[in-house]
């Protein structure tokens, strides 16, 4: 029972780098989302994808920060020339079609702990 | 601006006993409720939820209770396991997106 899988669950940058974070949602469920959580603080939305469409980018920061969900393979969080204000665990969520908030939940993965030297 | 409020950093209870984490919410556009459990390391795992349109719903040892007037909701854990032992998100989504909105959590602690 493969649930949500995110890669790498560790990754350290040096300031500048960029940084890959990928989400293969779980069999069967179309709709991606992304969150951040900052130390000490809750998760918050960063963006949500279905296949090859960005749905809502309301929560992503205006620069270095791009999501893609393609037709094949996971989905991307790219952060270009990271600062070490992007050190945070990013968290993404999968749901099948036609989820509506509180009708079936969303699956979270175990996150990326991003740490920027 | 903080639509989702949970204003108990943490709790402490003993084994057995009732465990009450509350939360307040501005937006009275939301229309779900949601209760997620985190434990360090690992991502959210859902508990529970209610429709706006309900006052409680009820899962084993867990209940969440909704009040609209006030924007407050609370879930309770009866009886309390030191498994239990979690930081607790309560989340709330509406709208066409379905993005889950997070308050701050609350660390419970439930000792043997």
């Amino acid at each position: 029972n493969a649930g949500v899988m995110q890669n790498p669950r560790h990754l350290v940058r040096r300031r500048g780098q960029e940084a890959r974070l990928r989400c293969s949602p779980m069999k069967g469920h179309s709709h991606v989302y992304w969150y951040r959580q900052l130390p000490e603080e809750g998760l918050k939305f960063m963006v949500y994808l279905q296949k090859e469409n960005i749905i809502d980018e309301s929560g992503m920061p205006k620069e270095r920060f791009s999501a893609e969900f393609p037709k094949e393979g996971p989905s991307i969080l790219r952060i270009q020339q990271v600062v070490r204000g992007d050190s945070a665990a990013y968290f993404c969520a999968s749901s099948p079609p036609m989820y509506t908030g509180g009708d079936t939940e969303a699956f979270f993965g175990q996150g990326t702990r991003l740490t920027v030297v | 601006d903080q639509q989702v409020k949970q204003n108990s950093p943490s709790l402490s209870v003993q084994e057995g006993r009732i465990s009450i984490l509350n939360c307040d919410y501005t937006n009275s556009m939301f229309d779900y409720f949601l209760w997620y459990k985190k434990y360090p390391a690992e991502g959210p795992t859902f508990l529970i939820s209610i429709s706006s349109i309900k006052d409680k719903n009820e899962d084993g040892r867990f209940t969440v209770f909704l009040n609209k007037s006030a924007k407050h909701l609370s879930l309770h854990i009866v009886p309390s396991q030191p498994g239990d032992s979690a930081v607790y998100f309560c989340a709330a989504s509406g709208g066409a997106t379905n993005k889950l909105i997070f308050g701050t959590g609350t660390l419970l602690a439930v000792q043997p």
